[in-house]
């Protein structure tokens, strides 16, 4: 069983540009949420998927979307990049029904730094 | 509406010595509760997981935590601390759409 693995592992970009962050679930998971952490900061929740679809998203501008394929690789695309982007950007996976708030699997993070 | 607010953002402990990192939360339902760990440059891995079969829970590497729904409270500890404590911890509460994680605290361990 493989776990939650993300890419690339760092990010530098400038302002005004865009991003695409990746992430492979584990073997078997069919939801994917990803989440922002801030330096010295708790992780912040940006949006989920479910099958393809968004599930559910927290207080994040349009600017960041996000795909689900049907493999439930995932990834998060930011728009725009602002400084306030720069971040360490986590997936974490898990199974079970739209909604349900099963244990989740985060991977090692994607660390963007904006400049 | 959920909040998790954890009390402390620093705990020192010497290695040997118990662990206490405190918890509340803030839920309109009984929520599931997480504490996860966040070693430096790594990603967060579950330590122990609430959901109501019983208050106490028992975790890995030694951690458990209790459940008090009169103190809203979930506080984590371990009765020796080891020099590889040393990390990030953040409870989180979770229900729905979304999981939320509290600011964190940083467990430092002196030899």
């Amino acid at each position: 069983e493989t776990g939650v693995t993300q890419s690339p592992t760092h990010l530098i970009k400038t302002r005004g540009q865009q991003v695409t962050l990746r992430c492979s679930s584990q073997s078997g998971h069919n939801t994917v949420s990803w989440y922002q952490q801030a330096l010295g900061q708790g992780p912040q929740f940006i949006f989920q998927y479910y099958r393809e679809e968004e599930n559910g998203r927290g207080n994040f501008p349009p600017r960041f979307s996000g795909l689900q394929f049907p493999n439930y690789s995932s990834e998060l695309n930011v728009n725009a990049l602002e400084l306030d982007d720069s971040a360490l950007y986590l997936c974490a996976s898990s199974f079970g029904l739209a909604g349900s708030q099963e244990t989740q699997y985060f991977g090692p993070g994607t660390r963007l730094l904006v400049l | 509406a959920q909040s998790v607010t954890q009390l402390d953002s620093h705990v020192s402990v010497s290695e040997g010595t118990p662990v206490l990192l405190r918890c509340n939360y803030s839920s309109s339902y009984s929520p599931s509760l997480f504490w996860y760990v966040q070693h430096p440059n790594k990603g967060l891995q579950l330590l122990l997981k609430y959901t109501s079969a019983a208050t106490l829970v028992k975790g890995i590497n030694g951690f458990e935590a209790e459940f008090k729904k009169s103190e809203t409270s979930f506080h984590l500890t371990k009765p020796s601390a080891h020099m590889s404590d040393a990390a990030e911890y953040f409870c989180a509460a979770g229900g729905g759409f979304k999981t939320i994680f509290g600011a964190g605290t940083r467990l430092f361990v002196k030899a």
